[in-house]
């Protein structure tokens, strides 16, 4: 079964807005990570925000980590055209850290326009 | 490096047919993994390796089989093709004590 449930499935914006992309997960977590997929291509590793933190950034991105209610959210600032993209979130069960294991999330399809 | 690769991009297969989808790696990574992307469904886990001659089943594994005989390599067979394999399939693969995953460009494999 799926362990990320992402909000919104879709969103679209205007160029320069902020976007804002939820994720809940239903188990006990060693870490929670983003990845970005362009069309038709593979997945891209944006960032990793492990259980014991609640805040991390990355250029244009900031994610944040609840885990008391089981929840990520990714913002993407100042959006560009170039950010439209499929965006998902994935988590490291607690003990799967060193297998390699990640359960990924539906997405959150994200359009920009310019 | 040439980071993971996958062959072949694109395959069209019929009900029963078999056929090897191929993935390697040139970063020395300890972990391998096969996923699958169905429309509106994510990425689910297929099976996974945590080192040579070491597989395990993931979340989706009926249908499929995994070898690991080189940190390099990480095939996936499909014994007997069926229409509810027709998805985009990633290989990813990741190193040790980093939780960072690289993926693959994916293959897209339909199945009559």
């Amino acid at each position: 079964s799926q362990q990320g449930e992402e909000d919104p499935q879709a969103l679209s914006i205007q160029e320069g807005e902020n976007a804002t992309m939820n994720c809940s997960y239903k188990t006990s977590i060693n870490n929670l990570q983003w990845y970005r997929q362009n069309s038709g291509r593979g997945l891209v590793h944006l960032i990793l925000i492990r259980s014991n933190e609640r805040e991390k950034h990355s250029g244009r991105l900031r994610v944040t980590l609840d885990t008391s209610k089981k929840s990520s959210s990714l913002l993407i600032t100042a959006s560009r055209a170039a950010d439209t993209a499929s965006y998902f979130c994935a988590t490291a069960r607690d003990g799967s850290s060193n297998t390699g294991k990640l359960i990924f999330g539906q997405g959150t399809t994200l359009q920009v326009k310019p | 490096n040439a980071g993971v690769t996958q062959t072949p991009k694109f395959q069209v297969l019929k009900t029963g047919q078999s056929m090897t989808l191929q993935c390697a790696q040139d970063m020395n990574h300890e972990y391998m993994s096969w996923y699958r992307q169905d429309p509106g469904m994510g990425l689910r886990l297929i099976h996974y390796s945590v080192g040579a001659g070491i597989t395990d089943q993931g979340e989706v594994p009926n249908g499929y089989n995994v070898s690991r005989s080189t940190t390099e390599d990480f095939p996936l067979r499909l014994l007997s093709a069926a229409p509810s394999q027709t998805s985009v399939y990633f290989c990813a693969s990741r190193g040790w004590g980093v939780g960072t995953q690289y993926f693959g460009p994916g293959t897209r494999l339909t199945v009559l």
